[in-house]
């Protein structure tokens, strides 16, 4: 696609369900990387892959996070068991080649937890 | 501890002038540092890269240095423009262990016309 899609854009839900997110990258982009940003601050690694292998977790709160990408393109980012203090932005970012190439951010998903 | 410090502070400038940004990291090797922009309510887009056995790197009106010794990279914005307004990150990865970005908090600039 022309750029880092991400859905749903914005996301309520009730505390104690289980949400995926959802994020495109651009086609053929080899790394994708999920980050998590609260308002007036960077963004926060929380996990990366190359193609379809899970590169690095190490950014991931609690075991209630988990990340995939099967076919090394869609990858989808699932919280379950929805706590407040999980609301946030959530955003996407791909790049083509690795950490001397640009990273392309998605417009996030936005989750909020009532 | 490992830390990426950008100034928390708003900068405001005026029209015309040097914009002049800082980054400091503490307890990293950093391979590459990057510079990103972010407008309010979308994702961060890519400015500059600066490797680690370069020490500037030019971009029309964009200039960023990067000194290994002291830790830091400094953005330049000459002759800027209210346009230039919006918040820019620093990113930095790492020489060993993983790829990944390590941001900033990032600092806001405003432009003054």
């Amino acid at each position: 696609g022309a750029g880092v899609s991400q859905s749903p854009r914005y996301k309520v839900t009730k505390r104690g369900q289980d949400v995926a997110l959802r994020c495109d990258p651009i086609s053929g982009h080899v790394s994708l990387y999920w980050y998590r940003q609260a308002l007036g601050q960077g963004p926060e690694f929380l996990t990366y892959f190359n193609y379809e292998a899970q590169q690095d977790k190490s950014g991931l709160p609690n075991d209630r996070f988990s990340a995939e990408r099967p076919e090394g393109s869609i990858s989808t980012l699932t919280i379950q068991r929805t706590e407040q203090r999980d609301s946030a932005m959530y955003r996407c970012a791909s790049s083509s080649q690795g950490p001397h190439t640009e990273a392309f951010f998605g417009q996030g998903t936005r989750l909020t937890v009532v | 501890s490992q830390k990426i410090e950008q100034n928390s502070e708003a900068l405001n400038i005026q029209e015309g002038k040097t914009a002049t940004l800082t980054c400091n990291y503490t307890n990293y090797s950093p391979a590459y540092l990057q510079w990103y922009r972010q407008d309010p309510g979308r994702g961060p887009v890519f400015l500059l890269l600066i490797r680690e056995n370069e020490k500037e790197k030019r971009k029309e009106r964009l200039k960023v240095t990067f000194d290994t010794t002291l830790k830091q990279s400094l953005f330049h914005i000459t002759a800027s423009q209210p346009a230039d307004s919006a918040t820019y990150l620093c990113a930095l990865v790492q020489a060993s262990g993983t790829y990944k970005y390590i941001f900033g908090t990032g600092t806001r600039l405003k432009v003054l016309a």
